[in-house]
């Protein structure tokens, strides 16, 4: 089984940097998924870590440490339309489903 | 298609009635992926497929629920006697392959099941 870990909900101001954090335990790790959900539409793809270390992606970063079991998405110059639930999914190797955590619901405000 | 599709987008039944839900992955996928979202929630993972066969099948919640899939493609997921607390959105997702590393999973828009 999986445990995967996420805070619940986090405000934060149009313009500024939050840091959205995610822990797992799993067995058999792979790498993790990040996807972003807004209200009412399915979720979409945003980054996947496989080594330790942060990649960048335009205003988006996902960082990955597997030894702690650690993973957390930066978004940075925040709008509102980053206003939206954020899930993370460690990712098992071998012939395993796709399991994610609760989700971070964000809210970008003025 | 381009996208992995689901059917009905909507559904409103009454308590007790069977229904059924479709999915069509995208072409070439051989994972296909059943999750429930209930209003507000995270996403329950129900069951997965690699090609026809169903390794995981824990995430059902009762013996209410099952699934198929024939020819490796599209997927019917079944609720038998619906209760008022299976309403909540039902999400399908294809993959490359389970296990393939590196393949991201591709939602469709999702069936919104009522049960009234």
């Amino acid at each position: 089984g999986q445990n995967i870990d996420q805070p619940t909900e986090m405000t934060a101001t149009e313009g500024a940097i939050v840091q959205i954090n995610c822990t797992y335990q799993t067995s058999g790790f792979n790498g993790l998924f990040w996807y972003q959900q807004h209200a009412g539409e399915a979720p979409t793809f945003l980054s996947y870590n496989v080594l330790d270390g942060l990649e960048e992606k335009g205003r988006f970063s996902s960082f990955l440490s597997r030894s702690k079991g650690y993973s957390y998405l930066l978004l940075k110059e925040l709008q509102m339309k980053d206003s939206a639930s954020y899930l993370c999914a460690p990712w098992n190797s071998g012939n395993t489903p796709l399991v994610f955590g609760k989700g971070t619901r964000l809210s970008v405000i003025a | 298609g381009a996208g992995v599709s689901q059917s009905p987008s909507n559904k409103v039944t009454e308590k007790g009635k069977d229904v059924e839900l479709r999915c069509d992955p995208i072409s070439g996928h051989t994972a296909l992926y059943w999750y429930r979202q209930s209003l507000g929630q995270g996403l329950e993972f129900l069951i997965y497929f690699q090609g026809n066969s169903a390794p995981d099948k824990s995430g059902l919640p009762s013996d209410r629920f099952s699934a198929e899939r024939t020819g490796g493609s599209v997927s019917t997921l079944t609720i038998q006697r619906t209760q008022q607390e299976d309403s909540a959105v039902y999400l399908c997702a294809s993959s490359l392959g389970a296990g393939i590393p590196n393949t991201e999973a591709f939602f469709g828009q999702g069936t919104r099941l009522t049960v009234v």
